[in-house]
């Protein structure tokens, strides 16, 4: 079965540090993978989905960069960090015409 | 791009009665409707869709319709429970692999 990895559930970090975020996928090759940012009570923001290795779109302009180094894996990444970078980010990947199966998340605090 | 408009924003019902959470579309060309729950600090997840080839979907409590020629999408859901408390979030695909996600509903049910 396919399951979706997402790491650290929760991080709380100083404004100007860098950020790392990594999704991993299992059982499945080839998916479409998305990063999405949700502020406190808000909608979901798309910021980047990858269609293959290597192969990043930016949905909007950010202080965030993404990266596909391997087929399953994605990651989600900042040179430094901005208050306005708090949030939850979360995971996911699509397989066929079928929706998302998200990730649990990760809980980042800028400070 | 897809642009996805829900309504309504907060919505209390009491224990029993029904829920309808409305959405519309832009994009004619749009034609797979997810719509996700996210509980409290949890990830949203898959709880229905429906493509445009279908007019109308159920499962168990929960249903959706969807009117292609209005460009509209509902979710009713009844006899609401306690548990069905959460945010609500419709979504719409063209078959680009992404997903238009629209602002969200919070969903009270009163005991």
């Amino acid at each position: 079965s396919q399951t979706i990895h997402q790491w650290p559930a929760t991080l709380v970090q100083p404004v100007g540090s860098p950020l790392s975020l990594e999704c991993t996928v299992e059982g499945t090759s080839n998916p479409n993978l998305y990063w999405y940012r949700q502020a406190a009570g808000r909608g979901l923001q798309l910021l980047f989905y990858s269609v293959g290795i290597g192969q990043i779109s930016s949905e909007v302009p950010q202080n965030l960069s993404a990266s596909r180094p391997q087929d399953r894996q994605f990651i989600l990444s900042s040179k430094k960090l901005l208050l306005s970078d708090s949030g939850f980010y979360l995971c996911a990947w699509r397989s066929g015409g079928v929706g998302y199966t998200f990730g649990s998340g990760t809980r980042l605090t800028v400070v | 791009g897809e642009n996805v408009e829900q309504h309504p924003s907060t919505l209390s019902v009491q224990e029993g009665d029904s829920a309808v959470i409305k959405c519309t579309y832009s994009d004619s060309a749009s034609n797979y409707f997810p719509w996700y729950k996210q509980e409290l600090g949890k990830r949203p997840q898959l709880i229905i869709d429906i493509r445009s080839n279908v007019g109308e979907k159920k499962d168990q409590r929960i249903a959706v319709t969807l009117n292609k020629t209005a460009k509209h999408f509902s979710l009713h859901i009844t006899e609401t429970q306690p548990e069905d408390s959460a945010v609500y979030f419709c979504a719409a695909s063209k078959g680009d692999y992404k997903l238009s996600f629209g602002a969200g509903t919070t969903v009270t049910v009163r005991a």
